[in-house]
């Protein structure tokens, strides 16, 4: 079992374009969420998705969106890239209704 | 609104000695405490949590009420522990998201 994986490892993209990541969660799991780690932080939540659904939400803008497919992996797709937007962005799965999440490597997003 | 506070943003100690990374929490109900780990180039992973009650590489964690707290500890240090620990709770939903602390570096010298 893979666990988590994210893709890609590493971006680097220019103030206003948009980006795509990209998750697969661990096999088993339904739930999917995410979340943005700044240097120096700990992990902020963006949000949760399962059932092909945004569940919950951070306190992160609209330019913040995402999707979940039927075979439960998950994009996260930020617009109108900000300098404040470089971050590592971690997915976490979980099985429904239970506590215990399981992290992705991270994609590190730098935007200059 | 739900927090967590590490107050500790490094913890240097030696080989040996007793280790204790702060947590405290604000939560209006019951939550769910965990504490994560992230060693050096590896993903975070779940150390321990409050409602397991097990010891995990030698380390416990007590959930203290009165206190809002969950210290994380281990009686003895070794090399190997160093790593970045996170403290985060969630609500006692199985949807319930985390919240995490910013954080506490510990290292363990020879």
């Amino acid at each position: 079992d893979a666990g988590v994986t994210q893709s890609p490892t590493h971006l680097i993209k220019t103030r206003g374009q948009q980006v795509t990541l990209r998750c697969s969660p661990k096999s088993g799991h339904d739930t999917v969420s995410w979340y943005q780690q700044a240097l120096g932080q700990g992990p902020q939540f963006i949000f949760q998705y399962y059932e092909e659904e945004e569940r919950q939400r951070g306190n992160f803008p609209d330019r913040f969106s995402g999707h979940q497919f039927p075979n439960y992996s998950s994009e996260l797709n930020v617009n109108a890239l900000l300098l404040g937007d470089s971050a590592l962005y971690l997915c976490a799965s979980s099985p429904r209704g239970f506590y215990g999440y399981t992290f992705g490597s991270g994609t590190r997003l730098t935007v200059v | 609104a739900q927090r967590v506070t590490q107050p500790e943003k490094l913890l240097s100690v030696f080989k040996g000695a007793p280790v204790e990374l702060k947590c405290n929490y604000s939560y209006s109900g019951s939550p769910e405490l965990f504490w994560y780990v992230q060693y050096s180039r590896q993903r975070l992973q779940l150390l321990l949590r409050h409602i397991s009650r097990e010891s995990i590489k030698g380390f416990t964690a007590d959930l203290n009420k009165g206190e809002t707290s969950f210290h994380l500890k281990k009686p003895f240090a070794q090399e190997e522990d160093s790593a970045m620990y996170y403290c985060a709770l969630s609500g006692n939903s199985g949807y319930s998201t985390l919240t995490f602390g910013k954080g506490t570096m510990l290292l363990v010298s020879p």
